[in-house]
């Protein structure tokens, strides 16, 4: 079965702490992303990635930044945590876009 | 900028009603998804429309892409308890970004 991992469920940082979320997926996908999701707003895109060392900014990028080292890790960062940042973190990977995302089960981030 | 609007928000129903969500846009989508997520987990992706007009059936669940390619719908016959969730249409846009455009979602809430 395919997967998207991501490896943390729940986090709980204090404020200015540097956050790394990591994810890994096993299905060889060139593209990864990273989405925050919270009430009323959806599904925001904060990076991407369509390659090893490559990123692009989605809607939200400030406060992060991302890593990717190898083709099946995409890591999130928060450079400084602070309490806005608390949210649901989502991960997935694709083939192409028409083929659909996979994601992981997602990182709840509480900053206190 | 493309969008995607999704109709309604939410949605209380009692257990063996049928309903339908709506996904709106101006845009042309050269495909377009359904994803279900259910509470504390990723989005999972139900299904992919590419043709216009085209209808595809899970189960209970039927979904349409519009002939313009411009709008979906999905409609549950004779919903139970399990359809509770969150559904997102997602759209494969133009310019070959690799990114899906979210819509904000429908909340539905199926009561036994």
């Amino acid at each position: 079965d395919v997967k998207v991992t991501q490896s943390s469920r729940y986090l709980v940082k204090r404020t200015g702490e540097k956050v790394f979320l990591e994810c890994v997926q096993d299905m060889d996908h060139e593209n990864m992303f990273w989405y925050r999701q919270d009430p009323g707003l959806g599904l925001r895109l904060i990076y991407f990635s369509y390659d090893v060392k490559m990123k692009e900014k989605g809607d939200i990028p400030e406060g992060y930044s991302v890593s990717r080292e190898k083709k099946e890790r995409f890591s999130l960062i928060l450079e400084s945590a602070s309490t806005n940042q608390t949210s649901m973190y989502l991960c997935a990977s694709s083939l192409w876009a028409g083929n659909g995302y996979t994601f992981g089960s997602g990182t709840r981030l509480t900053v206190v | 900028t493309q969008l995607l609007e999704q109709s309604p928000q939410f949605l209380s129903i009692q257990e063996g009603e049928n309903l339908t969500v709506y996904c709106n846009s101006s845009s042309v989508f050269s495909s377009l998804q359904w994803y279900r997520q259910e509470p504390g987990e990723g989005p999972v992706l139900l299904v992919t429309v590419v043709t216009g007009g085209e209808v595809k059936k899970l189960k209970r669940l039927t979904f349409q892409f519009g002939d313009a390619r411009k709008d979906s719908s999905l409609h549950i016959t004779a919903a139970q308890p399990g359809d509770t969730g969150l559904y997102l249409c997602a759209g494969d846009g133009s310019g070959n970004t690799g990114k899906l455009i979210f819509g904000q979602g429908t909340t539905l809430q199926v009561k036994p």
